[in-house]
C-alpha cells in the first residue's frame, strides 16, 4: 500500500529558530500533498495544499510567510516553520493525495518550541 | 462549504460490546465520506470510505458504516470491540467532482475518542 513518511517525528527547538519538516511519498508519486495541524485533543485543521512545481495554496488565516511550503518533486514536500514561537507548538501531519478521493497520511511531527 | 459533526466526543465501552460512533455532515453538494482512526502520536489510517453504490460500507478491522443521505449521516459501527480498538476516530468529507483548490480537500469532524475497557 501507499506509504507516507515524515521527518523528523519529534523536534524541540528554541523560540526564534526555524524548523523544516519533510513529507515523502515512498512508493508512489504525489502531485498534491496536504499539510494539517492538530492541537491537543482537537481535530485536524488543513493549513495548505502543496502542489508539485507550483506555489502552495494556503487556507484562510494561515500565514504563508510563517509556514513556508515547498513541493520540489513528486515525492517530497517540506514545511518550514520560520521564527518559531511557543504558540507554533503542535502536531503537524502531512498527507499525499493518490486520487481525488483518497489521501494517505504521514505519521506526524510533534513540534515543541521552548 | 462542508461541515462535519461528530456527536460524541468520548465513547467508553466494554470489550466485546457493540459500538456506534455517530457522524452527521452538512453540504450543499454531493460528497465522499470517510472514517479514519488515529492512534496516539500517530497519523491517520483509513478505515473505510463511501464513494457511491451500496450505502453499507465495510472497512478494515471489522468496522462498517452506513450512508444515509436523507439524514445526512455516516455512522460507524462495530459489532464487537477489542481493547486494541481504543483510539480516536475521525469522520471526514470531501466534495466530489471539485476542481481547482478544492480538489481532494478533506473537512474533518472533531473526533470521537473510543475507549474500550476490559
Amino acid at each position: 500500500g501507499a506509504v507516507v513518511s515524515q521527518h523528523p517525528s519529534r523536534v524541540i527547538c528554541k523560540s526564534g529558530t526555524s524548523v523544516k519538516i519533510e513529507c515523502r511519498s515512498l512508493d508512489f508519486q504525489a502531485t498534491t500533498m496536504f499539510w494539517y495541524r492538530q492541537f491537543p485533543k482537537q481535530s485536524l485543521m488543513l493549513m495548505a495544499t502543496s502542489n508539485e512545481g507550483s506555489k502552495a495554496t494556503y487556507e484562510q488565516g494561515v500565514e504563508k510567510d510563517k509556514f513556508l511550503i515547498n513541493h520540489a518533486s513528486l515525492t517530497l514536500s517540506t514545511l518550514t516553520v520560520t521564527s518559531a514561537h511557543p504558540e507554533d507548538s503542535s502536531f503537524y501531519i502531512c498527507s499525499a493525495r493518490v486520487d481525488y478521493n483518497e489521501q494517505f497520511f504521514g505519521p506526524g511531527t510533534r513540534l515543541t518550541v521552548l | 462549504a462542508q461541515s462535519v459533526t461528530q456527536l460524541d466526543s468520548q465513547v467508553p465501552v466494554f470489550e466485546e460490546a457493540p459500538v456506534e460512533l455517530r457522524c452527521n455532515y452538512s453540504s450543499s453538494v454531493s460528497v465522499y465520506l470517510f472514517w479514519y482512526v488515529q492512534y496516539p502520536n500517530q497519523g491517520l489510517q483509513l478505515l473505510l470510505k463511501y464513494l457511491s453504490g451500496s450505502t453499507l460500507v465495510k472497512g478494515i478491522n471489522g468496522f462498517e458504516a452506513e450512508f444515509n443521505k436523507s439524514q445526512t449521516s455516516f455512522h460507524l459501527r462495530k459489532p464487537s470491540v477489542h481493547i486494541s480498538d481504543t483510539a480516536e476516530y475521525f469522520c471526514a468529507v470531501t466534495r466530489w467532482g471539485a476542481g481547482g483548490t478544492s480538489y481532494g480537500k478533506l473537512t474533518f469532524g472533531q473526533g470521537t475518542i473510543l475507549t474500550v475497557h476490559p
